[in-house]
């Protein structure tokens, strides 16, 4: 059961911003950094943002991440086909062993 | 280039131990900052982080599976190895090998993040 919370799905046409979000808690976000992945149909999920907002090499600037408080967003702007996807967030949470947690994930389509 | 690839059995019965082996390249589990970790997807597509292996030998599991994992690391064959005992029909996933990195000014265990992972091996668990 993950423990924090995406919306199922959000759809946008092309070019258009589409934002997803991710709500936790104070032993999560609230206190550790969010990343987000990127999951195409069959292959492995894929490194979009890490440290809240930094992108590795190799990813499009369309892609953004920002964080407040206990909950963060992952914005994709200018959206294209080749965005559609499964989208992750994630984060280390702070029980006593901290394990590391995803989101809910969210299925974006471009309509 | 850094790549990781899992290998094992693509079916287990219940109550059999799972024994997985994730063999990288591109990156030696020595240097300072690096691990190597194994995440989970449900075939309903849930995320779940199993265990951790940093470069100086600690070891983090998820609290919830901790009595049935366990992670070991061979740095001079680029392989680590996760064994889960007890498999239940509820534990078939794909089982990802990742590449962790911590981040920059920061120290500790929460401080890495994944950014490779491999193609994934789906396992089955069924009698």
């Amino acid at each position: 059961q993950s423990v924090l919370t995406q919306p199922p799905s959000a759809s946008g046409t092309p070019g258009q911003r589409v934002t997803i979000s991710c709500s936790g808690s104070t032993s999560n976000i609230g206190s550790n950094t969010v990343n987000w992945y990127q999951q195409l149909p069959g292959t492995a999920p894929r490194l979009l943002i890490y440290n809240n907002n930094q992108r590795p090499s190799g990813v499009p600037d369309r892609f953004s991440g920002s964080k407040s408080g206990t909950s963060a967003s992952l914005a994709i702007s200018g959206l294209q086909s080749e965005d559609e996807a499964d989208y992750y967030c994630a984060a280390w949470s702070d029980t006593r062993s901290g394990p590391f947690v995803f989101g809910t994930g969210t299925q974006v389509t471009v309509l | 280039q850094i790549t990781l690839k899992e290998s094992g059995p693509t079916l287990v019965k219940p109550t059999q131990t799972l024994t997985l082996t994730c063999t990288f390249s591109g990156f030696s589990l020595t240097t300072n900052g690096v691990g190597v970790g194994w995440i989970r997807q449900s075939p309903g597509k849930t995320l779940e982080w199993l265990a951790l292996i940093y470069w100086d030998d600690d070891m983090r599991y998820n609290p919830s599976l901790k009595s049935r994992l366990t992670i070991t690391k061979d740095t001079s064959k680029n392989q680590v190895v996760l064994t889960m005992t007890h498999m239940d029909p509820v534990d078939t996933a794909t089982y990802y090998c990742t590449h962790g990195l911590r981040r920059e000014a920061c120290s500790g265990g929460r401080c890495y993040y994944f950014d490779y992972w491999g193609q994934g091996t789906l396992v089955a668990v069924s009698s």
